[in-house]
């Protein structure tokens, strides 16, 4: 399977816990994206990674959150003292960065339940 | 803040009748894209859009952009069962930006 992996697909914490969540990207794909998304909503735009540098993070993205993209390969997301609002299906994306990689392609999620 | 704006928010239909969902915008997009999504898993890209006045086809799905890029109709054709699910439109507004701009999506049940 050559498509975008995520893990675990769902964790259950209790608050004030800190949890991290990996993304795997199309392997030749060199921009990824997270985005969250709440129950009976779209999913909101949370950070962007080109190759290794974070290039774009939302207001979403509270200092309790952080990016990371190593070697600009895979990609975690680690939330810090977690709240019971940040529950929410965490999803990562990839594209490609030729002829202007608009399609973004994204993993079945993190499901995050914050007892 | 750039919205996307979905209608309608559900719709229940019979299986073989033909439905159309919409999504608009008070900006211009330089790209829109057209998402399913099934319960507990992520979306799945349908089609992507980017000249004013496109139509493009995918089986008994048609996608059209509107001219001035601001709006995006989906329409479906005899809808079956396995149409189910949550239609949801994403836009690219320009610049630099390369995050998607999600509308809230257009939860489609249909009926055997």
């Amino acid at each position: 399977d050559t498509g975008v992996s995520q893990d675990p697909r769902h964790k259950i914490t209790k608050r004030g816990q800190n949890v991290t969540f990996r993304c795997d990207p199309i392997s030749e794909h060199n921009r990824l994206y997270w985005y969250r998304q709440t129950l009976g909503q779209g999913p909101e735009f949370l950070t962007y990674f080109q190759n290794e540098a974070q290039l774009e993070k939302s207001r979403l993205l509270s200092d309790r959150f952080s990016a990371e993209r190593p070697k600009g390969s895979f990609s975690t997301l680690e939330i810090q003292r977690t709240e019971q609002g940040d529950s929410a299906m965490y999803l990562c994306a990839s594209s490609s960065g030729l002829a202007g990689g608009v399609e973004q392609f994204f993993g079945p999620g993190t499901r995050l339940t914050v007892l | 803040t750039q919205l996307l704006e979905q209608s309608p928010q559900f719709l229940s239909i019979q299986e073989g009748e033909n439905l159309t969902v919409y999504c608009n915008s008070s900006s211009v997009f330089s790209s829109l894209q057209w998402y399913r999504q099934e319960p507990g898993e992520g979306p799945v890209l349908l089609v992507t859009v980017v000249t004013g006045g496109e139509v493009k086809k995918l089986k008994r799905l048609t996608f059209q952009f509107g001219d001035a890029r601001k709006d995006s109709s989906l329409h479906i054709t005899a809808a079956q069962p396995g149409d189910t699910g949550l239609y949801l439109c994403a836009g690219v507004f320009g610049g630099s930006a390369r995050q998607l701009t999600f509308g809230s999506g257009t939860q489609l049940t249909v009926l055997p």
